[in-house]
Protein backbone atom coordinates (compact mmCIF):
# COMPACT_ATOMS: atom_id res chain seq x y z
CA UNK A 1 0.00 0.00 0.00
CA UNK A 2 0.75 3.77 -0.10
CA UNK A 3 3.40 4.98 2.54
CA UNK A 4 5.02 7.86 2.77
CA UNK A 5 8.59 8.29 4.34
CA UNK A 6 10.18 11.13 5.62
CA UNK A 7 13.60 12.03 6.76
CA UNK A 8 15.20 13.07 8.49
CA UNK A 9 13.69 12.23 11.73
CA UNK A 10 15.73 14.91 13.36
CA UNK A 11 17.94 18.09 12.37
CA UNK A 12 19.38 20.63 14.79
CA UNK A 13 20.81 23.84 13.22
CA UNK A 14 22.26 27.07 14.20
CA UNK A 15 20.29 29.86 13.83
CA UNK A 16 20.95 31.08 10.38
CA UNK A 17 21.42 27.79 8.63
CA UNK A 18 19.36 26.09 6.09
CA UNK A 19 17.07 23.49 6.95
CA UNK A 20 15.55 20.52 4.45
CA UNK A 21 13.03 17.63 4.85
CA UNK A 22 12.06 15.22 2.59
CA UNK A 23 9.56 12.93 1.71
CA UNK A 24 9.04 9.81 -0.62
CA UNK A 25 6.53 7.79 -1.20
CA UNK A 26 6.17 4.30 -2.78
CA UNK A 27 3.57 5.51 -5.05
CA UNK A 28 2.19 8.34 -7.39
CA UNK A 29 0.76 11.10 -5.29
CA UNK A 30 -2.35 12.94 -6.43
CA UNK A 31 -1.00 15.67 -3.86
CA UNK A 32 1.02 16.50 -1.30
CA UNK A 33 0.17 18.66 1.60
CA UNK A 34 2.92 20.39 4.47
CA UNK A 35 2.09 20.82 7.78
CA UNK A 36 3.88 22.45 10.98
CA UNK A 37 3.74 21.20 14.41
CA UNK A 38 4.81 23.55 17.11
CA UNK A 39 6.00 22.08 20.48
CA UNK A 40 2.52 20.81 22.35
CA UNK A 41 0.92 22.24 19.54
CA UNK A 42 -1.52 20.76 17.06
CA UNK A 43 -0.24 20.63 13.31
CA UNK A 44 -1.38 23.18 11.19
CA UNK A 45 -1.32 23.39 7.70
CA UNK A 46 1.00 25.03 5.00
CA UNK A 47 0.63 24.40 1.98
CA UNK A 48 -0.69 21.64 -0.89
CA UNK A 49 0.98 20.94 -3.76
CA UNK A 50 -0.89 19.15 -7.20
CA UNK A 51 1.26 19.65 -10.30
CA UNK A 52 4.50 17.70 -11.21
CA UNK A 53 7.49 19.28 -10.81
CA UNK A 54 5.97 22.16 -8.78
CA UNK A 55 7.80 24.68 -6.55
CA UNK A 56 5.81 26.69 -4.55
CA UNK A 57 7.87 29.97 -1.79
CA UNK A 58 6.57 30.80 1.27
CA UNK A 59 9.10 33.67 2.51
CA UNK A 60 12.21 31.93 3.66
CA UNK A 61 10.37 28.52 2.83
CA UNK A 62 10.10 26.74 -0.49
CA UNK A 63 8.17 23.58 -1.61
CA UNK A 64 9.06 21.40 -4.28
CA UNK A 65 6.89 18.29 -5.65
CA UNK A 66 8.63 16.05 -7.96
CA UNK A 67 8.13 15.43 -11.46
CA UNK A 68 7.26 11.48 -10.73
CA UNK A 69 4.90 13.18 -8.24
CA UNK A 70 7.01 10.33 -5.72
CA UNK A 71 8.88 12.87 -3.64
CA UNK A 72 8.43 16.27 -2.18
CA UNK A 73 10.99 18.44 -0.19
CA UNK A 74 10.69 21.49 1.95
CA UNK A 75 13.61 23.94 2.18
CA UNK A 76 14.04 26.83 5.00
CA UNK A 77 16.46 29.03 4.16
CA UNK A 78 18.50 30.89 6.72
CA UNK A 79 16.40 29.32 9.85
CA UNK A 80 15.25 31.81 12.63
CA UNK A 81 13.83 30.05 16.34
CA UNK A 82 10.68 30.83 15.44
CA UNK A 83 11.14 27.77 12.77
CA UNK A 84 11.08 25.35 15.32
CA UNK A 85 8.79 22.39 14.94
CA UNK A 86 8.30 19.52 13.72
CA UNK A 87 7.26 19.00 10.03
CA UNK A 88 4.63 16.84 8.41
CA UNK A 89 4.21 16.04 4.72
CA UNK A 90 1.03 14.03 3.96
CA UNK A 91 -0.18 12.01 0.62
CA UNK A 92 -3.67 11.90 0.15
CA UNK A 93 -5.62 9.00 2.39
CA UNK A 94 -5.96 5.84 0.62
CA UNK A 95 -7.97 2.65 1.86
CA UNK A 96 -8.66 4.46 5.18
CA UNK A 97 -4.79 5.24 5.63
CA UNK A 98 -3.78 8.74 6.27
CA UNK A 99 -0.04 8.97 4.59
CA UNK A 100 1.29 11.02 7.20
CA UNK A 101 5.15 11.16 7.23
CA UNK A 102 6.45 10.44 10.77
CA UNK A 103 7.98 14.24 10.38
CA UNK A 104 11.04 16.17 10.84
CA UNK A 105 11.73 18.02 14.22
CA UNK A 106 13.66 20.64 13.78
CA UNK A 107 15.39 22.78 16.62
CA UNK A 108 17.58 25.74 15.91
CA UNK A 109 20.38 26.75 17.96
CA UNK A 110 20.24 31.20 18.40
CA UNK B 1 -15.16 31.34 14.27
CA UNK B 2 -13.71 28.43 16.38
CA UNK B 3 -12.70 26.15 13.98
CA UNK B 4 -12.32 22.50 15.17
CA UNK B 5 -12.97 22.14 18.72
CA UNK B 6 -11.75 19.35 21.23
CA UNK B 7 -12.88 18.34 24.56
CA UNK B 8 -11.24 17.46 26.87
CA UNK B 9 -7.91 18.87 26.59
CA UNK B 10 -6.31 16.35 29.51
CA UNK B 11 -8.18 13.21 30.61
CA UNK B 12 -6.24 10.11 32.55
CA UNK B 13 -8.27 7.13 32.91
CA UNK B 14 -7.49 3.65 34.94
CA UNK B 15 -7.67 0.74 32.69
CA UNK B 16 -10.75 -0.61 31.72
CA UNK B 17 -12.49 2.60 32.24
CA UNK B 18 -14.61 4.26 29.51
CA UNK B 19 -14.55 7.61 27.85
CA UNK B 20 -16.11 9.67 25.19
CA UNK B 21 -14.20 12.59 23.24
CA UNK B 22 -15.77 15.23 21.69
CA UNK B 23 -15.43 17.05 18.90
CA UNK B 24 -17.21 20.11 16.99
CA UNK B 25 -16.35 21.86 14.12
CA UNK B 26 -18.02 24.96 12.87
CA UNK B 27 -16.72 25.16 9.11
CA UNK B 28 -19.72 23.49 7.86
CA UNK B 29 -17.32 20.58 6.79
CA UNK B 30 -18.44 17.09 5.48
CA UNK B 31 -15.17 15.48 6.47
CA UNK B 32 -14.10 14.80 9.96
CA UNK B 33 -11.50 12.90 11.30
CA UNK B 34 -9.45 11.03 14.74
CA UNK B 35 -6.22 10.81 14.77
CA UNK B 36 -3.66 9.68 17.10
CA UNK B 37 -0.17 10.83 17.92
CA UNK B 38 2.61 9.12 19.76
CA UNK B 39 5.62 10.54 20.61
CA UNK B 40 8.38 10.52 17.71
CA UNK B 41 5.57 9.24 15.07
CA UNK B 42 3.68 10.95 12.93
CA UNK B 43 0.27 10.70 12.96
CA UNK B 44 -2.10 7.77 12.62
CA UNK B 45 -5.99 7.37 11.49
CA UNK B 46 -8.22 5.62 14.02
CA UNK B 47 -11.56 6.55 12.44
CA UNK B 48 -12.92 9.05 9.56
CA UNK B 49 -16.30 10.18 8.26
CA UNK B 50 -16.21 11.08 4.63
CA UNK B 51 -19.60 12.66 5.26
CA UNK B 52 -22.86 13.05 7.54
CA UNK B 53 -24.24 9.29 8.50
CA UNK B 54 -21.13 7.63 7.27
CA UNK B 55 -17.72 6.37 9.31
CA UNK B 56 -15.55 4.36 8.05
CA UNK B 57 -12.06 2.86 9.66
CA UNK B 58 -8.76 3.97 9.38
CA UNK B 59 -5.57 2.22 10.11
CA UNK B 60 -6.17 1.97 13.94
CA UNK B 61 -9.65 1.23 14.78
CA UNK B 62 -9.19 -1.34 17.51
CA UNK B 63 -10.35 -0.12 21.17
CA UNK B 64 -11.93 2.64 19.66
CA UNK B 65 -16.01 3.45 18.47
CA UNK B 66 -17.28 6.43 17.01
CA UNK B 67 -20.31 8.35 16.05
CA UNK B 68 -20.91 11.01 13.71
CA UNK B 69 -23.32 13.18 15.31
CA UNK B 70 -24.77 15.41 12.88
CA UNK B 71 -22.63 17.77 10.57
CA UNK B 72 -20.85 19.41 13.47
CA UNK B 73 -19.76 16.57 15.82
CA UNK B 74 -17.96 13.65 15.64
CA UNK B 75 -17.16 12.17 18.79
CA UNK B 76 -14.63 8.59 19.75
CA UNK B 77 -15.22 6.69 22.29
CA UNK B 78 -13.17 4.34 24.52
CA UNK B 79 -15.08 1.13 25.74
CA UNK B 80 -12.31 -0.26 28.22
CA UNK B 81 -9.22 2.18 28.26
CA UNK B 82 -5.79 0.30 27.90
CA UNK B 83 -2.60 1.54 28.84
CA UNK B 84 -1.72 1.17 25.07
CA UNK B 85 -3.99 3.82 24.16
CA UNK B 86 -2.07 6.24 26.10
CA UNK B 87 -1.64 9.12 23.44
CA UNK B 88 -2.79 12.51 21.77
CA UNK B 89 -5.64 12.54 20.18
CA UNK B 90 -6.24 14.89 17.53
CA UNK B 91 -9.51 15.64 15.75
CA UNK B 92 -9.69 17.20 12.14
CA UNK B 93 -12.15 18.39 9.80
CA UNK B 94 -11.82 19.06 5.96
CA UNK B 95 -13.97 19.82 2.90
CA UNK B 96 -13.80 16.52 1.03
CA UNK B 97 -9.85 15.23 1.26
CA UNK B 98 -8.12 18.74 1.24
CA UNK B 99 -6.70 20.54 3.38
CA UNK B 100 -7.06 19.07 7.05
CA UNK B 101 -8.10 22.02 10.80
CA UNK B 102 -7.33 19.75 13.75
CA UNK B 103 -8.01 20.86 17.41
CA UNK B 104 -5.82 21.50 20.17
CA UNK B 105 -5.72 17.99 20.74
CA UNK B 106 -6.54 15.95 24.19
CA UNK B 107 -3.82 14.22 26.08
CA UNK B 108 -4.91 10.97 27.28
CA UNK B 109 -2.92 8.98 30.01
CA UNK B 110 -4.44 5.29 30.72
CA UNK B 111 -2.70 3.87 34.01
Amino acid sequence: GQQVMQIPQYQHVQEGEDFTTYCNSSTTLSNIQWYKQRPGGHPVFLIQLVKSGEVKKQKRLTFQFGEAKKNSSLHITATQTTDVGTYFCAGPPNAGKSTFGDGTTLTVKP
Amino acid sequence: NAGVTQTPKFQVLKTGQSMTLQCAQDMNHNSMYWYRQDPGMGLRLIYYSASEGTTDKGEVPNGYNVSRLNKREFSLRLESAAPSQTSVYFCASSEAWGRLFFGSGTQLSVL
